[in-house]
């Protein structure tokens, strides 16, 4: 019964390289949700996915930064052309589909951008 | 989704009790009172949920107040690896059913 998976666990990318991030929910699990925490903040929402949508992007900057869950694989979180403030925990979460089902996260993605 | 409000800071002694204060004086009738924890730069883990009746599982207790304004998460005997950031969320029936975290309290579980 494995949690949230997420890799890498760490990711070193010099300025202007592509970041791609990956998240395996809990099995059952149809929802997926990414945060990010900067260093010594708070975690702040950026998109909510069910199976091959985007449900609210509403958190995530506009540009550079993409999300998808398709089908079959995990939900990636793909950020173009890294800056050195893109460096981060990014989190993923997984629920079922109810407000009384709980979201679990997964161990983060720490980005280092060089 | 209601705003919450908690102490920033909070220490227990290795052994007794923790009581975790949380306000959410807005909160609206279909919100439910969620509880996450993140020790050191772990992901967040949740702890405990309710919507009206208090709530007990293997790691806490969640009592809300008969008006649901406010709640207190409990953990009975607190040990040093209870020391973390304890947050406080209420999860609205909005689109996206997100979690919104705010500041918490940082809890120090002392020996």
């Amino acid at each position: 019964n494995a949690g949230v998976m997420q890799n890498p666990r760490h990711l070193v990318r010099r300025r202007g390289q592509e970041a791609r991030l990956r998240c395996s929910p809990m099995k059952g699990h149809s929802h997926v949700y990414w945060y990010r925490q900067l260093p010594e903040e708070g975690l702040k929402f950026m998109v909510y996915l069910q199976k091959e949508n985007i449900i609210d992007e509403s958190g995530m900057p506009k540009e550079r930064f993409s999300a998808e869950f398709p089908k079959e694989g995990p939900s990636i979180l793909r950020i173009q052309q890294v800056v050195r403030g893109d460096s981060a925990a990014y989190f993923c979460a997984s629920s079922r589909d109810s407000i009384n089902s709980p979201l679990h996260f997964g161990n983060g993605t720490r980005l280092t951008v060089t | 989704d209601a705003k919450t409000t908690q102490p920033p800071s909070m220490d227990c002694a290795e052994g007794r009790a923790a009581n975790l204060p949380c306000n959410h004086s807005t909160i609206s009738g279909n919100e439910y009172v969620y509880w996450y924890r993140q020790i050191h730069s772990q992901g967040p883990q949740y702890i405990i949920h309710g919507l009206k009746n208090n709530e007990t599982n293997e790691m806490a207790s969640l009592i809300i107040t008969e008006d649901r304004k406010s709640s207190t998460l409990i953990l009975p005997h607190a040990t040093l690896r209870d020391t973390a950031v304890y947050y406080c969320i209420v999860r609205g029936n909005n689109a996206g059913n997100m979690l919104t975290f705010g500041g918490g309290t940082r809890l120090m579980v002392k020996p």
